[in-house]
């Protein structure tokens, strides 16, 4: 089956720092993959989408320059949080389908601690 | 924007009883979906219903496609232990080739008692 790797699965780092979420397709090509991000107890909230070889959708009141999604290829999809803040911290979780398909595959999430 | 409203939001069961859990929309969608998502962990699906007044299992689960295209409920039967978890629904549109974005509902939290 549909299987989407998410990378890393945690992450702690200084306030003011960057941090990199790498997403990737392993068995199919994903020409379109979705960034959420989960507070605790809450659902997933869409943040952006992004299709290979163009620039991300941000869902309103997603800032575009603090979260970066690049989609070089079918099967990598980063997400980039640039000079991170302690209220960033969150559980990010990409998922990721193929044109046409319902086939949405979620990767295992993302835990960003920002100190 | 679009909003599904998911309910109940949390309940205790023992072990052994049925399950029913439902989420129902303002606007049509031609998709249906549900997840599990375990602590840490991302959202799996469950199953995928994609016509109106569809039913589809998967094991001891069990969802509904509503003819209304509003709605949509997940049962789950016999419950176990291992079924202890946050279940969302989400709705899909169909938009060609444009966007598959997914609304989420806001989680049903699942506790079983052995």
């Amino acid at each position: 089956g549909a299987v989407v790797s998410q990378h890393p699965s945690w992450v702690i780092c200084k306030s003011g720092t960057s941090v990199k979420i790498e997403c990737r397709s392993l068995d199919f090509q994903a020409t379109t993959m979705f960034w959420y991000r989960q507070f605790p107890k809450q659902s997933l909230m869409l943040m952006a989408t992004s299709n290979e070889g163009s620039k991300a959708t941000y869902e309103q009141g997603v800032e575009k320059d603090k979260f970066l999604i690049n989609h070089a290829s079918l099967t990598l999809s980063t997400l980039t949080v640039t000079s991170a803040h302690p209220e960033d911290s969150s559980f990010y979780i990409c998922s990721a389908t193929q044109d046409r398909s319902y086939g949405y595959t979620f990767g295992s999430g993302t835990r960003l601690t920002v100190v | 924007g679009q909003q599904l409203n998911q309910s109940p939001q949390s309940m205790f069961i023992q072990e052994g009883e049925d399950v029913s859990m439902n989420c129902t929309s303002s606007s049509i969608f031609n998709t249906w979906l549900w997840y599990k998502q375990d602590p840490g962990e991302g959202p799996v699906l469950l199953i995928a219903l994609y016509k109106a007044g569809e039913l589809t299992s998967n094991g001891r689960l069990t969802a509904q496609f509503g003819i209304t295209r509003k709605d949509s409920f997940l049962n789950i039967s016999a419950s176990i232990p291992s079924d202890v978890g946050i279940y969302f629904c989400a709705g899909g549109p169909y938009s060609g080739a444009g966007s598959y974005q997914l609304t989420f509902g806001k989680g049903t939290k699942l506790s079983v008692i052995p």
